[in-house]
């Protein structure tokens, strides 16, 4: 069946500029976790949506980014006037929030770049 | 807190031969353990998970990995590197189903002929 899906795939603003970006999860999927990824490093947690819950917001990196998510289908990142440090690939995974199951399963991301 | 360590940043192998990328952890509770692997241009994979069953965990790809609760690790082996295995490799820590994941900072797998 179809994965988790982001766009675009790349992105090239310039600073200063708000961008958003797109994530579907896996149809059924009840949670939905932002990452970032910059170059050489590992991911780092964003936010987190479970189902109808107030999002997890703990991991964003200051008030610039944002985040919403439509019940249990798309979300949208949002990084209002971007800093040459946002440049990093931002993963998007879902998981089926179903008793001990961790999995996350993670879309392809977007590679951001801010010039 | 919990944290994850990758001891190399690099491992370089011949084909053929074992590969140990080696993680040690830290966490107040009993944590549930991942491999992902990401190679070039395509999204992160599953490669194995330590949920608390049996502490020898068997993945794809034939790597396994071994969860040592007195030495906080949880080291990826498998016995012969091929060259499609070269590729980027996090060791993951969850303490709770549907928290985030705590990802080490990697280990790129170089495999020679």
């Amino acid at each position: 069946g179809a994965g988790v899906s982001q766009s675009p795939s790349n992105k090239v603003t310039e600073k200063g500029k708000d961008v958003e970006l797109r994530c579907d999860p896996i149809s059924g999927h009840t949670a939905l976790y932002w990452y970032r990824q910059r170059l050489g490093q590992g991911l780092e947690f964003l936010i987190y949506f479970q189902g109808n819950s107030a999002p997890d917001k703990s991991g964003l990196p200051s008030d610039r980014f944002s985040a919403e998510r439509t019940g249990e289908s798309v979300s949208t990142l949002t990084i209002q006037r971007t800093q040459q440090e946002d440049s990093a690939v931002y993963l998007c995974a879902s998981s089926l929030y179903s008793g001990d199951s961790y999995e996350q399963y993670f879309g392809p991301g977007t590679r951001l770049t801010v010039t | 807190a919990q944290s994850v360590t990758q001891l190399d940043s690099h491992v370089s192998v011949s084909e053929g031969t074992p590969v140990l990328l080696r993680c040690n952890y830290s966490s107040s509770y009993s944590p549930s353990l991942f491999w992902y692997v990401q190679h070039p241009n395509k999204g992160l994979q599953l490669l194995l998970k330590y949920t608390s069953a049996a502490t020898l965990v068997k993945g794809i790809n034939g790597f396994e990995a071994e969860f040592k609760k007195s030495e906080t690790s949880f080291h990826l082996t498998k016995p012969s590197a091929h060259m499609s295995d070269a590729a980027e490799y996090f060791c993951v820590v969850s303490v709770q189903a549907g928290t985030a994941l705590i990802f080490g900072k990697g280990t790129t797998l170089s495999v020679s002929s």
